[in-house]
């Protein structure tokens, strides 16, 4: 199957801006979706398609893509933002439906 | 609003069948596809497989050979059955509604369950 890598941790101040990168073959032909994961909780979709935030995400979240590459950022990041993150998209390479990333872990400083 | 709830026994003997079900409520599991993904402690998220309301079926490759979903619409309820398993099986399994079809580029997981541990020690 396809991969999708991810750094494994970056750290931000507290109103900063932070950029999560995703990597992958697959990326070239399907978008990324993001999902953020705090500590005991399930994982919950941030962003979709192109750009597009469920209901109830706050819109300092943002996605956008270039390539093999996905990138999920977060505008003023708050407290409550920190948490790992997960890429996830359709794998092109036909053998597996589904592919995800190896997770960054997000520290708000 | 639509919630999931993953239920079944949290510890399952090496070798045997792990077996769990995702209950959806607040809305009708019609017309959707619904994904297992799991996760062991302190490492990242797996995708387990897929099943569509009529019963069509997709599953990771890699545990094709021990994977069974089966969906009962009168209940709002699919399930999950892992056969064999062994340690390496334990994780936190999550039910998911499946964002994914064919034509689409934006493949994705808009609604999760809250999760369940699922340990396999004798």
């Amino acid at each position: 199957s396809s991969e999708l890598t991810q750094d494994p941790a970056v750290s931000v101040a507290l109103g900063q801006t932070v950029r999560i990168t995703c990597q992958g073959d697959s990326l070239r032909s399907y978008y990324a979706s993001w999902y953020q994961q705090k500590p005991g909780q399930a994982p919950v979709l941030v962003i979709y398609g192109k750009n597009n935030r469920p209901s109830g995400i706050p819109d300092r979240f943002s996605g956008s893509s270039s390539g093999n590459t996905a990138s999920l950022t977060i505008t003023g990041a708050q407290a409550e933002d920190e948490a790992d993150y997960y890429c996830n998209s359709r794998d092109s390479s036909g053998n597996h439906l589904y592919v995800f990333g190896t997770g960054t872990k997000v520290t708000v400083l | 609003q639509v919630q999931l709830q993953e239920s079944g026994p949290g510890l399952v003997k090496p070798s045997e069948t792990l077996s769990l079900t995702c209950t959806v409520s607040g809305g009708s599991i019609s017309s959707y596809y619904w994904s297992w993904i799991r996760q062991p402690a302190g490492k990242g998220l797996e995708w387990i497989g897929r099943i569509y309301t009529s019963g069509s079926t997709n599953y990771n490759p890699s545990l094709k050979s021990r994977v069974t979903m089966s969906v009962d619409t009168s209940k709002n309820q699919f399930s999950l059955k892992l056969s064999s398993v062994t340690a390496a099986d334990t994780a936190v399994y999550y039910c998911a509604r499946d964002r994914g079809i064919a034509a689409a580029v934006d493949w994705y997981f808009d609604l999760w369950g809250r999760g369940t541990l699922v340990t396999v020690s004798s």
